[in-house]
């Protein structure tokens, strides 16, 4: 059972290049999170999927965008990579128990030069 | 505007008891998360409280005051493997995630 995976794990880019990152999960979780997490600061939400073919924008969607074609992927997509994308990326399923809890992957970090 | 609001860091001696606290302004409530996070790793859950008293699982305890928007992990008996950060988070009315930066916790023997 791998749970949700991410990839790739580390990435560097050049500033304006594009990249996808993959997160797949096998937990069966209809929401699905794209988080991003930078040094001082909570983990901000990027964008959200509640279910298949479904997403939203999240607390800091400009510059990434998101797919959800098929339930157990959700891909989150840099367009034109900026330096101030430089960030770890984690990726969450949430639980179908009461507390809802986030299961995550185990994070990508991105370097954009 | 929506807060959140833990220590950057603290220290604990091995064996000991520490007390990490969350206090937190958001627009609704829908119950507070703990998590853990090991250096470089992901976050793992840890509790999850929505009404007010303490819950207790094994070495650690979580307690709520949602009228004063507060909370706190109890950490029993410190090893050197509790070393990491801890992450308090609030489920707003839309049930979204508001995380606090985290507590970066040190545990020396």
């Amino acid at each position: 059972n791998a749970g949700v995976t991410q990839t790739p794990k580390f990435r560097v880019l050049k500033t304006g290049q594009s990249m996808t990152l993959l997160c797949a999960q096998d937990m069966n979780h209809e929401y699905m999170y794209w988080y991003r997490q930078d040094p001082g600061m909570g983990l901000r939400l990027i964008h959200y999927s509640v279910g298949e073919g479904t997403t939203a924008k999240g607390e800091v969607p400009d510059g990434y965008n998101v797919s959800r074609l098929k339930k157990q992927n959700f891909l989150l997509g840099l367009e034109s990579a900026a330096p101030s994308q430089t960030s770890v990326y984690f990726c969450a399923g949430r639980g179908p128990s009461d507390t809802g809890e986030l299961f995550f992957g185990e994070g990508s970090r991105l370097t954009v030069l | 505007g929506q807060n959140i609001d833990q220590p950057t860091e603290m220290t604990a001696t091995e064996g000991a008891i520490v007390q990490i606290n969350c206090t937190y302004q958001t627009s609704g409530f829908n119950g507070l998360f703990w998590y853990q996070q090991h250096a470089g790793e992901a976050p793992t859950f840890l509790s999850y409280n929505v009404l007010d008293g303490l819950e207790e699982k094994g070495r650690f305890s979580s307690f709520l005051s949602r009228s004063k928007g507060y909370s706190y992990l109890l950490l029993k008996e410190l090893q050197m493997k509790d070393s990491a950060s801890y992450l308090c988070a609030v489920a707003d009315s839309n049930y979204q995630l508001i995380w606090g930066a985290g507590t970066k916790l040190i545990i020396k023997p």
